[in-house]
């Protein structure tokens, strides 16, 4: 199982551009690179998903540099809503998902 | 559709009684995982269950045990609880539980020991 650092936690400023890094140095060929945001008391939701170069959706972008030992994710502008934990998972095949304590992002009006 | 299911939403058990949690997949997902959840521990996986049978298995001791039914709804039973069993318990369910597939999760069961 690749094994995966994040920040601890992380404070930004409403409307601003917030960048998570995860490092995964020992990331496998078949890994995917998956980002999860969890708000207090509720189940994990799934935000992104990518396995290399970049990945874009309504929520986020996830980049992932050539050598796939780091990704960030990129959250555009955020809101007080977005104050959540976020994890950074790095999974092949069927092994165990294991989330880790997260990067708890704590949004400032 | 439905999400994930997870029944009861809240437990209070007593030292050294044994409790029975229930997760009720997405319809259609054959893959179910719990996890264990407390401050400062983050989420650990306890198991996962693809098509009735245990396919991972986290580092927990042998008085936290699954299954799972043929309609894919599973359970997880904890004996002889301990104080240290206070915790959110999630499961997620997926189509297949591959890497490359969303995982869902249910609001949970809070469970308290006392």
């Amino acid at each position: 199982l690749a094994k995966t650092t994040q920040p601890i936690s992380m404070d930004s400023y409403e409307g601003q551009e917030v960048n998570i890094t995860c490092s995964h140095n020992n990331i496998a060929t078949n890994d995917y690179i998956t980002w999860y945001q969890q708000f207090p008391s509720q189940g994990p939701r799934f935000i992104i998903q990518g396995y290399k170069t970049k990945v874009t959706n309504e929520v986020a972008s996830l980049f992932i540099p050539a050598d796939r030992k780091s990704s960030t994710l990129s959250l555009p502008r955020v809101s007080l809503s977005d104050t959540a934990v976020y994890y950074c998972l790095v999974v092949g095949g069927y092994q165990k998902v294991t989330f880790g304590i997260g990067t708890k992002l704590q949004v400032i009006p | 559709k439905a999400g994930v299911t997870q029944t009861p939403r809240y437990l209070i058990k007593t030292r050294g009684q044994q409790v029975t949690l229930s997760c009720s997949p997405i319809s259609g997902h054959r893959s179910v995982s719990w996890y264990q959840q407390t401050p400062g521990q983050g989420l650990q996986f306890l198991f996962e269950y693809f098509s009735e049978t245990q396919r991972n298995k986290g580092n927990f001791p042998g008085r936290f045990s699954g299954r799972q039914f043929s309609n894919s709804r599973s359970e997880m039973n904890v004996s002889t609880l301990e104080l240290g069993d206070s915790a959110l318990y999630l499961c997620a369910s997926s189509l297949d539980g591959s890497s490359n597939t969303e995982a869902f999760f249910g609001q949970g069961t809070r469970l308290t020991v006392v």
